[in-house]
């Protein structure tokens, strides 16, 4: 169980444009998506934590106009890298967490975003 | 916020021998702590997990302490094998999970 679907795996997108991620839950409720983002060799940096029906909380540094985080339903969420530039290149993985909060994330398994 | 610090970065042992890794955390608050295994590439496995009313887990080779008082937990893998050569990252839950910067560990054979 508590299984968490992210897509696309991977992109390529031109600098400019925008790319939308989704994560979905399929076997449980989410109530809380968290978004990171992953460099190589490096931590997973919290950039959004969102509630569903609410507006995402945004970690300092972290632009809301960029990264537009929609969480309308209780199995899906979805990040949108708007304007995307090279810098943007990184691994995104969004996870889950049901109604408990003392209780693991569940991890999409990432997407690889390459802005050329 | 929450401050998650890791220790060390690297950690290279012989098969068979011990590996311990250890995490601080800043906010007496917390009271998840997690910890995930992530292979290149690949999303994060939880393998194991405290809760702030425990001191002490264990699964089969894995352990995991916590100290409340001094803030900090730590994860101990007896036995190692190469197949648990990976990058582990320790968290800190209250209303968000934070994660250290993680240890790279290599099991050499």
């Amino acid at each position: 169980g508590a299984v968490v679907s992210q897509h696309p795996s991977w992109v390529i997108c031109k600098s400019g444009t925008s790319v939308k991620i989704e994560c979905r839950s399929l076997d449980f409720q989410a109530t809380t998506m968290f978004w990171y983002r992953q460099f190589p060799k490096q931590s997973l940096m919290l950039m959004a934590t969102s509630n569903e029906g609410s507006k995402a909380t945004y970690e300092q540094g972290v632009e809301k106009d960029k990264f537009l985080i929609n969480h309308a339903s209780l199995t899906l969420s979805t990040l949108t890298v708007t304007s995307a530039h090279p810098e943007d290149s990184s691994f995104y993985i969004c996870s889950a967490r049901g109604r408990r909060k003392v209780s693991p994330l569940h991890f999409g398994n990432g997407t690889r975003l390459t802005v050329t | 916020g929450e401050n998650v610090e890791q220790h060390p970065s690297t950690l290279s042992v012989q098969e068979g021998d011990s590996a311990v890794i250890k995490c601080t955390y800043s906010d007496s608050a917390s009271n998840y702590f997690p910890w995930y295994k992530q292979e290149l590439g690949k999303r994060p496995q939880l393998i194991i997990d405290i809760r702030s009313n425990v001191g002490e887990k264990k699964d089969q080779r894995i352990a995991v302490t916590l100290n409340k008082t001094a803030k900090h937990f730590s994860l101990h893998i007896t036995e190692t094998q190469p197949e648990d050569s990976a990058v582990y990252f320790c968290a800190a839950n209250y209303n968000d999970m934070r994660f250290g910067a993680g240890t790279r560990l290599t099991v050499k054979p």
